[in-house]
């Protein structure tokens, strides 16, 4: 089945660093891609969305110049936590869709960010 | 009101016992329907789509009500190792953009 492979899956980071964080399809082309983050015992809030060779989409209140979002092939999405906070310690897991009609997402394994 | 919504829980039941959960959602237009699973501190993985005629995998029964717009998932015989979180998600009309559900909590004791 389809497999979205997602990188580092944990990182500690000292406060005012940026961290990337990359996002693989790994058997299928994936013109969009979807970055979550959870915090814990939350739900899963969408940050963007990631669209090949074009800008990604921020949701509401998802800061652009933050949160770097890079989809330059139709295989990897990077997301780059840029100068980095405690609170920006979170669970950040990218998705992305296999081609066919009304198929689910497939998730990464998820990156546990801690800022100190 | 929320795209997607779903009862928090937690859901304790007993080894064995019969469970069921609701998901409502808001957009009529809505496309596909699924029940994702996520253990805790783990990505959120695939449980089964939700098929219009409604369909069964072992234990687990998915159903879909479009005229009042709520899905369901029901466990039968639970286990130990059906403790966790249960995902609805929602595929809007436009496609790609899916909504998830806050989750609904399940504990099965012994």
């Amino acid at each position: 089945g389809a497999v979205v492979s997602q990188h580092p899956s944990w990182v500690i980071c000292k406060s005012g660093t940026s961290v990337k964080i990359e996002c693989r399809s790994l058997d299928f082309q994936a013109t969009t891609m979807f970055w979550y983050r959870q915090f814990p015992k939350q739900s899963l809030m969408l940050m963007a969305t990631s669209n090949e060779g074009s800008k990604a989409t921020y949701e509401q209140g998802v800061e652009k110049d933050k949160f770097l979002i890079n989809h330059a092939s139709l295989t990897l999405s990077t997301l780059t936590v840029t100068s980095a906070h405690p609170e920006d310690s979170s669970f950040y897991i990218c998705s992305a869709v296999s081609p066919g009609r009304n198929s689910p997402l497939h998730f990464g394994n998820g990156t546990r960010l801690t800022v100190t | 009101r929320k795209e997607v919504e779903q009862d928090p829980g937690p859901f304790n039941v007993p080894e064995g016992a019969t469970v069921a959960f609701n998901c409502t959602y808001s957009n009529s237009a809505s496309q596909s329907f699924f029940w994702y699973r996520q253990d805790c501190r783990k990505e959120p993985k695939l449980l089964m789509s939700v098929y219009s005629s409604g369909n069964e995998d072992g234990r687990f029964t998915a159903q879909l009500n479009r005229a009042s717009q709520y899905i369901s998932l029901l466990i039968r015989d639970s286990k130990l190792s059906d403790s966790a979180t249960y995902l609805c998600v929602v595929r809007g009309s436009s496609g790609d953009k899916l909504t998830f559900g806050t989750g609904t909590r399940l504990a099965v004791r012994p």
